[in-house]
């Protein structure tokens, strides 16, 4: 199985801060990696497909990058509805792996 | 509009078998391309892939519990059924049902090589306890 790996585990920001999520897979990956934000008692939503795609309707503070076995998002001026979790997913292959999380707190 | 929803038993025995239902609308899982995976996430934790069912009836299933699950789906019904056998206390989670896109599949040295965009919409999930 692709092991995925993230970092920072959590970290505590402010509104208006610039937040960078890493990623990182145990194999080359392409560009098959996605990225989901999960707010407390819902499901994720899908933010980044395809390590830059980024979902219609995602505001554009928020993008991603990267190919191969090292990834990123970058959330831009941070809002309050930021705040939540957020995971990447290797979609390359089955078995489907996510990362362990990254938790994003308000400061 | 693409809805998915899961339903099943809020509450199963250890040893149970568990069966749960995803129901879905506003696509057709007859096209080619599209598929429906089963996620779950126990409380407190990340979120863990279970299986994958595609419009060719391909099924592939997470490795660790490959022996316990089972995927089907109702293309007329618009369901999409897991079922996971032996349960046990550690399965208590909440379960999730997404759409799960093909991108390519590819010729590779020993068979075929599946790639998926992500999971682009989900259900709301259910939550199942394991406890006696």
């Amino acid at each position: 199985d692709i092991q995925m790996t993230q970092s920072p585990s959590s970290l505590s920001t402010s509104v208006g801060d610039t937040v960078t999520i890493a990623c990182r897979s145990s194999q080359s990956i392409s560009t098959y990696l996605n990225w989901y934000q999960q707010r407390p008692g819902k499901a994720p939503k899908l933010l980044i497909s395809r390590a830059s795609n980024l979902r219609g309707g995602v505001p554009s503070r928020f993008s991603g990058s990267g190919s191969g076995t090292d990834f990123t998002l970058t959330i831009s001026s941070l809002q309050p509805e930021d705040f939540a979790t957020y995971y990447c997913q290797q979609s390359y292959s089955t078995p489907f792996t996510f990362g362990p999380g990254t938790k994003v707190d308000i400061k | 509009q693409v809805t998915l929803r899961e339903s099943g038993p809020a509450l199963v025995k250890p040893t149970q078998t568990l069966t749960l239902t995803c129901t879905f609308s506003g696509f057709s899982l007859n096209t080619n391309g599209m598929c429906i995976s089963w996620i779950r996430q126990p409380p407190g934790k990340a979120l863990e892939w279970l299986a994958v069912i595609d419009w060719n009836d391909d099924k592939f299933y997470s490795t660790s519990l490959t022996t316990r699950l089972s995927i089907s789906k109702d293309s007329a019904t618009n369901q999409v059924v897991l079922t996971m056998t032996n349960m046990d206390p550690v399965d208590t989670a909440t379960y999730f049902c997404a759409r799960t896109p093909l991108h390519e599949i590819r010729v590779v040295e020993g068979g075929l090589h599946y790639s998926y965009f992500g999971m682009d919409v989900w259900g709301q999930g259910t939550t199942v306890t394991v406890s006696s």
